[in-house]
């Protein structure tokens, strides 16, 4: 079964904590990306990768942090530093031949 | 300032009651023009790709189209199974980069 797959599909912590998010593909996808989704919102771009072992901070990396050790998965870290982590967070790859991207079924984090 | 914007916020249509979505856009150096469907709690499902002024694409009721300045998402003849939001997204050259700005979507509910 192809795909992209987050796990959680929702995740609570305590402010202070530092928590992971997953996603694994088996699309055999080169690039992989990480956004936020809040109420009101487009999507904002956190962090993407384009081959193994590299990344770049997107538009709001800030309080977040990516590691990219294997081409299937790409966990997201976000950290205490991070001041309104509560909200929607969605992993997607894209083919390097095409441009279209496409997206997990997403985690909800809610931090109290 | 390279943004997206879609209109309107929100739709209501009684089933069988044609309507068009617009996705308006002001980026320089558009790579493709980029439609999903999201429903409530999951991750967005891409639908067309677009990249050139003149091009439409099919989906069972949904037809896309893109102009040099909008997209539209023609709906015809929608059913209640229709109801989800609709994203649109551009991927344009940005500060030397290839980046993609999303809209903050169209909700759309058909009512039976």
């Amino acid at each position: 079964d192809g795909g992209i797959t987050q796990s959680p599909k929702y995740l609570f912590r305590k402010e202070g904590q530092n928590v992971t998010l997953s996603c694994e593909q088996n699309l055999n996808h080169d690039a992989m990306y990480w956004y936020r989704q809040d109420p009101g919102q487009g999507l904002r771009l956190i962090y993407y990768s384009q081959i193994v072992n590299d990344f770049q901070k997107g538009d709001i990396a800030e309080g977040y942090s990516v590691s990219r050790e294997k081409k299937e998965s790409f966990p997201l870290t976000v950290t205490s530093a991070q001041k309104n982590p509560t909200a929607f967070y969605l992993c997607a790859t894209r083919e390097t031949s095409r441009n279209e991207q496409y997206f997990g079924p997403g985690t909800r984090l809610t931090v109290t | 300032e390279d943004q997206v914007t879609q209109s309107p916020e929100a739709l209501r249509l009684q089933e069988g009651e044609s309507s068009s979505l617009n996705c308006s856009y002001t980026v320089s150096g558009l790579r493709g023009l980029f439609w999903y469907r999201q429903d409530p709690g999951k991750g967005p499902e891409f639908l067309f790709t677009l990249y050139s002024a003149g091009e439409e694409k099919e989906k069972e009721r949904l037809k896309a189209t893109l102009t040099k300045k909008e997209s539209f998402l023609h709906i015809t003849a929608p059913k209640p199974e229709d109801s989800a939001t609709y994203l649109c997204a551009v991927q344009a050259r940005i500060s030397g980069t290839y980046k993609y700005i999303f809209g903050t979507g169209t909700r759309l509910k058909v009512l039976a």
